[in-house]
C-alpha cells in the first residue's frame, strides 16, 4: 500500500524567501508522486509530477521537487515566495500497478508574509 | 478542452431532498472520480469509474449513488443526506489507461460543488 506524509500542517514564509514543503512517501515499489495546489473554494491544480524520468521535476509557477529514493522524499521548493503562492498544498501518490488509486497527504497550508 | 466542469457550484438541501451533482469532461479520459473534501482536510476518495464501470467504492453510504451514463459524464445522486455530509464534492478525471510512462495517470479536478445539508 502507498501513503504520503506531509510534515508541517502550516508553513509561514516571508515574501521573497525560500519555500520548502515536505513530503515523504511509503511504498514497496517506487510510486508516482504528485504535488497539487488548492486555492480557497477551488479544486486542486497539478503543480508537478514525478514518473521516473528525471529526479528533479520542474512544475508551474516556479515550483520544483526532487525525488530522493534513499530518503523516500519528494519535497517541494520554490526559491522566492510570492504572495499569490498562499494556498493549501497536497502531496499525492499513486501506484505503478493500480494507477487509478491516488492517496493524498494531509496538506500543508502556506502563508506568505509581506 | 482541458477542463472538468461541475454543476451546481453550490447546493443547499434538506435531509429529505433528492438532488444530483453533475460532472462533465471532454478530454477523452476514461477514468472518473468522486472525492469528498471537508474544510482543511485532504480529498477523500469515494468512487472511481473506469471505462464507465464502477471499479472502486470506498465503502460509501448508500445515500450517495454514483452513475456514469457515458464516458464524458459522471453523476452523484444524493438522497436522505445528513448534516455531516456537508462538504466540497470534487470530481476528477484521468486517462485511465497506460499511457506514456505506463500508469502515470494525472488527475484533473473540477472546481467542486459545495454542498450544505440542513
Amino acid at each position: 500500500a502507498q501513503s504520503v506524509t506531509q510534515l508541517g500542517s502550516h508553513v509561514s514564509v516571508s515574501e521573497g524567501a525560500l519555500v520548502l514543503l515536505r513530503c515523504n512517501y511509503s511504498s514497496s515499489v517506487p510510486p508516482y508522486l504528485f504535488w497539487y495546489v488548492q486555492y480557497p473554494n477551488q479544486g486542486l491544480q497539478l503543480l508537478l509530477k514525478y514518473t521516473s524520468a528525471a529526479t528533479l521535476v520542474k512544475g508551474i509557477n516556479g515550483f520544483e521537487a526532487e525525488f530522493k529514493k534513499s530518503e523516500t522524499s519528494f519535497h517541494l521548493t520554490k526559491p522566492s515566495a510570492h504572495m499569490s503562492d498562499a494556498a493549501e498544498y497536497f502531496c499525492a501518490v499513486s501506484s505503478r500497478v493500480t494507477g487509478n488509486q491516488f492517496y493524498f497527504g494531509t496538506g500543508t497550508s502556506l502563508t506568505v508574509i509581506p | 478542452d482541458t477542463e472538468v466542469t461541475q454543476t451546481p457550484k453550490h447546493l443547499v438541501m434538506g435531509m429529505t431532498n433528492k438532488k444530483s451533482l453533475k460532472c462533465e469532461q471532454h478530454m477523452g479520459h476514461r477514468a472518473m472520480y468522486w472525492y469528498k473534501q471537508k474544510a482543511k482536510k485532504p480529498p477523500e476518495l469515494m468512487f472511481v469509474y473506469s471505462y464507465e464501470k464502477l471499479s472502486i467504492n470506498e465503502s460509501v453510504p448508500s445515500r450517495f449513488s454514483p452513475e456514469c451514463p457515458n464516458s464524458s459524464l459522471l453523476n452523484l445522486h444524493l438522497h436522505a443526506l445528513q448534516p455531516e455530509d456537508s462538504a466540497l464534492y470534487l470530481c476528477a478525471s484521468s486517462q485511465g489507461a497506460p499511457a506514456g510512462d505506463l500508469w502515470a495517470n494525472v488527475l484533473t479536478f473540477g472546481a467542486g460543488s459545495r454542498l450544505t445539508v440542513l
